[in-house]
Formats: C-alpha cells, sequence, structure tokens
C-alpha cells in the first residue's frame, strides 16, 4: 500500500536554527514525491518537487530511495516558515493522485 | 491569474442533511480534484475530473457522496445524508494538464460542521 508517513506533528525551532521535516513513503515503485506547504490563512501550495531539484525559499529535499525518505531541509529558519508542511506522494503513471501525510506544523520562534 | 474558487467557505448542518460544495477551478485547467481533509490528516483524494470524465472516484462513498462537472468546468460535490464523520474541510484543486501531470492548485476550501 502506498503511505506517507511525517512522524513529527508539530517541530519548534528558533530562528537561525536548522530545521528539517522529515518524511517517509511506503510505494514498491518509483514514485514522485512533493512539499506542499499552508500558511496561516492561506491556501495549500506547491513548495517544491524532487523531479525539479531546485531551492524555494531556502528550502531543499533529496529522495533516498534506500531509507524512502524525502526529508525537507533549511540551513536557517525564519520566522516566516512558520506554517503547515505536508509531504505528499503520487505513483509514477498515476494521473494526478497524490497521497498525502499528516503534516508537520513548524513553528520558529523569534 | 484568479485562483481556484470555492463556495461556502463555511457549513454548519445537523446529520442526515444534505450539502452541496461548488468549485470553479481556474480557467483552461483540465484536471479537477475534490479532496477531504479530516482534522489532524493531510488531504484525502475523494474524486477526480478530467474535463468532464471521472478519472479516480476508487476513495468517494458513493452510497452518500456524489460529484458531477457538466461541460467540463465547475464542478459540485454533494454530501446526502450527511454523518457526524464527515466533518471536515473539503478542497477542490485544478491542474492544467488533462494527465495531471502538473501543479495542482489548491482552493481556499469549504469547512463543513456535521452536527
Amino acid at each position: 500500500a502506498q503511505r506517507v508517513t511525517q512522524p513529527e506533528k508539530l517541530l519548534s525551532v528558533f530562528k537561525g536554527a536548522p530545521v528539517e521535516l522529515k518524511c517517509n513513503y511506503s510505494y514498491s515503485g518509483s514514485p514522485e514525491l512533493f512539499w506542499y506547504v499552508q500558511y496561516s490563512r492561506q491556501r495549500l501550495q506547491l513548495l517544491l518537487r524532487h523531479i525539479s531539484r531546485e531551492s524555494i525559499k531556502g528550502f531543499t529535499a533529496d529522495l533516498n530511495k534506500g531509507e524512502t525518505s524525502f526529508h525537507l531541509k533549511k540551513p536557517f529558519a525564519q520566522e516566516e516558515d512558520s506554517a503547515m508542511y505536508y509531504c505528499a506522494l503520487r505513483a509514477r503513471g498515476s494521473q494526478g493522485n497524490l497521497i498525502f501525510g499528516k503534516g508537520t506544523k513548524l513553528s520558529v520562534k523569534p | 491569474e484568479a485562483g481556484v474558487a470555492q463556495s461556502p467557505r463555511y457549513k454548519i448542518i445537523e446529520k442526515r442533511q444534505s450539502v452541496a460544495f461548488w468549485c470553479n477551478p481556474i480557467s483552461g485547467h483540465a484536471t479537477l480534484y475534490w479532496y477531504q481533509q479530516i482534522l489532524g490528516q493531510g488531504p484525502k483524494l475523494l474524486i477526480q475530473f478530467q474535463n468532464n470524465g471521472v478519472v479516480d472516484d476508487s476513495q468517494l462513498p458513493k452510497d452518500r457522496f456524489s460529484a458531477e462537472r457538466l461541460k467540463g468546468v465547475d464542478s459540485t460535490l454533494k454530501i446526502q445524508p450527511a454523518e457526524l464523520g464527515d466533518s471536515a474541510v473539503y478542497l477542490c484543486a485544478s491542474s492544467l494538464d488533462p494527465g495531471g501531470y502538473n501543479e495542482q492548485f489548491f482552493g481556499p476550501g469549504t469547512r463543513l460542521t456535521v452536527l
């Protein structure tokens, strides 16, 4: 079965500290992985996808097929990074169906 | 460009009543999705349309939920009758391509409370 696990419901860090939001997945094939973010009172939006291999707002994520992980990292957290972060998986060949984790709330304290 | 529009934003009903949600996707987007997000969970796909045809409704509780996308543009999701466990945020999303491989853009959601 396809599943996405985000083990932390809440992650609290101080401004300037490194951040790592964990995501593990269960899928027998070769998936596409995404990170979505929802800032307070805003819509859910795409942050980054593993295919593009880019850094968005200082965040990066590397797909580790051996560990079936797609952790989201940022070296220096900012207060404006405070939000809900969702990891999502799409099976290759599926027509868009995203499977989301339960989300991690990131709180960056001043 | 205008984003995905949804209405109403909030709805409170009693169990066994009926309710309908409306979604207007981004102009030109072929694929439309309805997700259910229960408190503390991530969004879960209910149904996916490609133009006005259903691509995936495997997780839609068809005994009480129905959805349509007439003319391949707007969509409505209906619950009839509602149960307490249907309390959730219902998200609509759309993507440009028929295959659903492009970025999904989400609407603001409709928060349903069933009493």
